[in-house]
């Protein structure tokens, strides 16, 4: 099983549209939790750190669960920058652990 | 933000040649450097942690006398691949934990795209 799981998509949604991606991990000791975008060909970066309370950054908003040990991100009123493959990454101490991330396109 | 840059961007290699690959972070000291790896459509896999002055720590799997990692001071951390082979065709990222910063917050570099023919 792998650590950190992400449905791979593709997703492709319509401008304007709200979309939501799921994590599952499955280390326990796991502390942090970040998603990070990576445009094509580029590097991660983060995009935002998700707070077991749950926190929002304009349109973006995370969720955990770590009973469940899941974590959500929703997207909505989706623009075409948002165009990007988005990682799930857990980390018990410095390290990082990085799903295979969900491609998203937003359609004109 | 911290800046962490690569050198080279992208290398073209024959197979059996050893490749150096540059991370700096320009503007902020870095205790722990990392290096990933990602092959296409994959995840980025961890290869190793780099601490100034320190032996690297590998990840399982990752052998530590084909690529060798140096680092030797705050803000440079070099791989070197060596004995290429094709498959090791792939993107490799460092990133690195400022000394000021969170120990959570690694700021990534550009990365290398290697291709070994």
């Amino acid at each position: 099983r792998k650590e950190v799981e992400q449905d791979p998509g593709p997703f492709n949604v319509p401008e304007g549209a709200t979309v939501a991606f799921n994590c599952t991990y499955s280390n326990s000791a796991s502390q942090s939790f970040f998603w990070y975008r990576q445009d094509c060909r580029k590097e991660p970066k983060l995009l935002m750190s998700v707070y077991s309370s749950g926190n929002e950054d304009g349109r973006f908003t995370a969720q955990l669960n770590r009973a469940s040990q899941y974590i959500s991100l929703l997207i909505r009123d989706s623009k075409l920058s948002d165009s990007a493959t988005y990682l799930c990454v857990v980390s018990p101490d410095e390290k990082l652990t990085f799903g295979t991330g969900t491609r998203l396109t937003i359609i004109p | 933000g911290a800046v962490v840059s690569q050198h080279p961007s992208r290398v073209i290699c024959k197979s059996g040649t050893s490749v150096k690959i540059e991370c700096r972070s320009l503007d902020f000291q870095a205790t722990t450097m990392f290096w990933y790896r990602q092959f296409p459509k994959q995840s980025l896999m961890l290869m190793a942690t780099s601490n100034e002055g320190s032996k690297a720590t590998y990840e399982q799997g990752v052998e530590k006398d084909k690529f060798l990692i140096n680092h030797a001071s705050l803000t440079l951390s070099t791989l070197t691949v060596t004995s290429a082979h094709p498959e090791d065709s792939s993107f490799y990222i460092c990133s690195a934990i400022s000394l000021q910063g969170p120990s959570y917050e690694q700021y990534f570099g550009p990365g290398t795209r290697l291709t070994v023919t």
